[in-house]
């Protein structure tokens, strides 16, 4: 069985500065890492994900992340964030051979403060 | 209408109501989930069809009842709810079953049982 652990529940930071949003998992097989944000009001969109090659992801709205094997972690990045950048995020993990189901963390709520 | 959308946005039912969840998807996609996401809690995957068909059952109790008449429809049919039920009801579709391309969800149904 595959978990995700997203440690910080709300991450408060201000306008352009950088940010950074902590996702570690536990798999015992081959994984696939994703990120995904959800305005208010809104249902889940898929920010990027990694599936295998390059271990540095870039994705929408300037994010990336690095997938970190030896860390089992999958950490998004922002270098200067904008007050719309303003949501929740959540990282998700898919395994391989019968595991093939999503699981998602518990989100981590990201505010800008102008 | 463009992507997934779910109907109503929003339901306040009794515990003796019976009430429908209603989603449609405009993208083509095979596969079609109910999500439920609660409070501090990580995103439950309830049910998935492929094709028109269950193919998972996550554990949820009878009262939850799925419906797939087609690819592009998916309903969720609730009696006697409980209030622990309360919570946003997302509903998410992918181009095949677990697919490693992205799940594009619906902006959810927020219910709340009294």
């Amino acid at each position: 069985a595959q978990s995700v652990t997203q440690l910080d529940s709300q991450v408060p930071v201000f306008e352009e500065a950088p940010v950074e949003l902590r996702c570690n998992y536990s798999s015992s097989v081959s994984v696939y890492l994703f990120w995904y944000v959800q305005y208010p009001n809104q249902g889940l969109q898929l920010l990027l994900k990694y599936l295998s090659g390059s271990t540095l992801v870039k994705g929408i709205n300037g994010f990336e992340a690095e997938f970190n094997k030896s860390q089992t972690s999958f950490h998004l990045r922002k270098p200067s964030v904008h007050i719309s950048d303003t949501a929740e995020y959540f990282c998700a993990v898919r395994g391989d051979f019968g595991n093939e189901k999503l699981t998602f963390g518990t989100g981590t709520r990201l505010t800008i403060i102008p | 209408e463009t992507g997934v959308t779910q109907t109503p946005r929003h339901l306040v039912m009794g515990m003796t109501n019976k009430k429908s969840l209603k989603c449609e998807q405009h993208l083509g996609h095979n596969a079609m989930y109910w999500y439920k996401q609660s409070a501090k809690k990580p995103l439950e995957l309830m049910f998935v069809y492929n094709f028109k068909e269950q193919t998972e059952n996550n554990s949820v109790p009878s009262r939850f009842s799925p419906e797939c008449p087609n690819s592009s429809h998916l309903f969720l049919h609730l009696h006697t709810l409980q209030p622990e039920d309360s919570a946003l009801y997302l509903c998410a579709s992918s181009q095949g079953e677990y697919s490693y391309n992205e799940q594009f969800f619906g902006p959810g149904t927020r219910l709340t049982v009294l």
